[in-house]
C-alpha cells in the first residue's frame, strides 16, 4: 500500500525568502505524485504532478517539485515566497486503481 | 467547464436530522471522490466510484452514511441520522480515466450539525 509523510505540520517563512516543503512517500511501483495548495476555505488545486521522465517539474504559481528516486522523496520549492502564498499544501501519490493517497498537509505561513 | 459543483456549500443542521449532500462532476470524468476533512483527521477518503460504480467504500465511517451515483453527472453522500461529530468539510473531486490524472476538487461542503 502507498502511503505519503510531509514531516513538517506548520512552516513560516518571511515574504521574499525560499521555501522548501518536504515530502516522502512509499509506494512499490513507479510512482505518479502530485502537489496540491488549499487555499482558506477552497477546495484544493493541483500545483503540479510527476509522472515520469525530467525529475524536475515545473508548475502553477512559480512552484516546482523534484523527483528523487532514490530518496523517496518530491519536495517542493519556490525561490521566493510571496504572501498569497499562504495556505495548506498536500502531497499525494497516485494508485493503479484511480485513487490517490494525501499527506496530512503542511501550513504554510507567510511573514511580511 | 464550470469544474466539480457541490450544494449546499453551507448547511446547518439539528442532531437527528438527515443530511444530503450533493454533487456534479466534470463531464467526462470516471472517477469521483468523497472526502472529509477536520483539523483533527485531516482529509480522509470516504468512498470512490469508478463509472458509477462504488469502489472503495473502507473510508465510510458508519453505517449512518451512505453514497449513490445514480448516473454519469451526479453523487450524492447521505448522512441518516447526523451527529455533531459529523461536523466538517465534505469535498467532492473527480478525474479522469487514468490514474495519473490528477484530481479536480469542488469548493467543498461545511456542514455543521448542533
Amino acid at each position: 500500500a502507498q502511503s505519503v509523510t510531509q514531516p513538517d505540520i506548520h512552516i513560516t517563512v518571511s515574504e521574499g525568502a525560499s521555501l522548501e516543503l518536504r515530502c516522502n512517500y512509499s509506494y512499490g511501483a513507479t510512482p505518479y505524485l502530485f502537489w496540491y495548495v488549499q487555499s482558506p476555505g477552497q477546495g484544493l488545486q493541483l500545483l503540479l504532478k510527476y509522472f515520469s521522465g525530467d525529475t524536475l517539474v515545473q508548475g502553477i504559481k512559480g512552484f516546482e517539485a523534484e523527483f528523487k528516486r532514490s530518496q523517496s522523496s518530491f519536495n517542493l520549492r519556490k525561490p521566493s515566497v510571496h504572501w498569497s502564498d499562504a495556505a495548506e499544501y498536500f502531497c499525494a501519490v497516485g494508485a493503479d486503481a484511480g485513487k490517490s493517497t494525501f499527506g496530512d498537509g503542511t501550513t504554510l505561513t507567510v511573514k511580511p | 467547464d464550470a469544474g466539480v459543483i457541490q450544494s449546499p456549500r453551507h448547511e446547518v443542521t439539528e442532531m437527528g436530522q438527515e443530511v444530503t449532500l450533493r454533487c456534479k462532476p466534470i463531464s467526462g470524468h470516471d472517477y469521483l471522490f468523497w472526502y472529509r476533512q477536520t483539523m483533527m483527521r485531516g482529509l480522509e477518503l470516504l468512498i470512490y466510484f469508478n463509472n458509477n460504480v462504488p469502489i472503495d467504500d473502507s473510508g465510510m465511517p458508519e453505517d449512518r452514511f451512505s453514497a449513490k451515483m445514480p448516473n454519469a453527472s451526479f453523487s450524492t453522500l447521505k448522512i441518516q441520522p447526523s451527529e455533531p461529530r459529523d461536523s466538517a468539510v465534505y469535498f467532492c473531486a473527480s478525474s479522469g480515466r487514468a490514474s495519473y490524472n490528477e484530481q479536480f476538487f469542488g469548493p467543498g461542503t461545511r456542514l455543521t450539525v448542533l
